[in-house]
């Protein structure tokens, strides 16, 4: 079955420090694996996806299929990341058919 | 652009009564999902419709329901409500036809069931 876990439910850093959210996965075929973000009062909207091999706003995410994980990073984290993280699977590479299975976020607090 | 609208924002309903929550996409955009968010469970994807065919989901039981318009314009029901089904329900539109694509969600409909 498909699973998507973060570990993590809260995460503070101090600004400058390097930030990893943690995603692990489970899932049979080749995922499609993205990071959304929700800032404070915001919607849900999509921080970067593995296909576009990306760096948003200075994070970015390796897929390792070894260890099944999505790790989001960055190396300098900045007050305006403070957010809620969540790491989502889609399930259906392409095809027609198909959800997104989202892990239970991380609440990720930047300090001054 | 304007975004995706979810209309009411905020709903009180009784335990047994249905209800009836709406979801307007972004303009071109033909697939329509809906996601239960709570506490407990975290977002939880209840089905998705695409030209006004619902084409998968979730593991809900039979009270929720769905339906897309030929405008995409999509509404979700829940009949007999419990209270259980308080939560934070939120729409997503994509203008591609898979969920490898980029989903664009709406600020969601917050129901309370007392």
């Amino acid at each position: 079955a498909q699973r998507v876990t973060q570990p993590e439910k809260l995460l503070s850093v101090f600004k400058g420090a390097p930030v990893e959210l943690k995603c692990n996965y489970s899932y049979s075929g080749s995922p499609e694996l993205f990071w959304y973000v929700q800032y404070s009062r915001q919607r849900l909207q999509l921080l970067l996806r593995h296909i576009s091999r990306e760096s948003i706003k200075g994070f970015t995410a390796d897929l390792n299929k070894g260890e099944t994980s999505f790790h989001l990073k960055k190396p300098f984290a900045q007050e305006e990341d403070s957010a809620m993280y969540y790491c989502a699977l889609s399930s259906d590479r392409g095809s027609t058919l198909g959800r997104l299975y989202f892990g239970r976020g991380t609440q990720l607090t930047v300090w001054p | 652009k304007a975004g995706v609208t979810q209309t009411p924002r905020y709903l009180i309903k009784t335990r047994g009564q249905q209800v009836t929550l709406s979801c307007s996409p972004i303009s071109g955009h033909r697939s329509v999902s809906w996601y239960q968010q709570t506490p407990g469970q975290g977002l939880q994807f209840l089905f998705e419709y695409f030209s006004e065919t619902q084409r998968n989901k979730g593991n809900f039981p039979g009270r929720f329901s769905g339906r897309q318009f030929s405008n995409s314009r999509s509404e979700m029901n829940v009949s007999t409500l419990e209270l259980g089904d308080s939560a934070l329900y939120l729409c997503a539109s994509s203008f591609r036809d898979s969920f490898f694509y980029e989903q664009y969600f709406g600020p969601g409909t917050r129901l309370t069931v007392t």
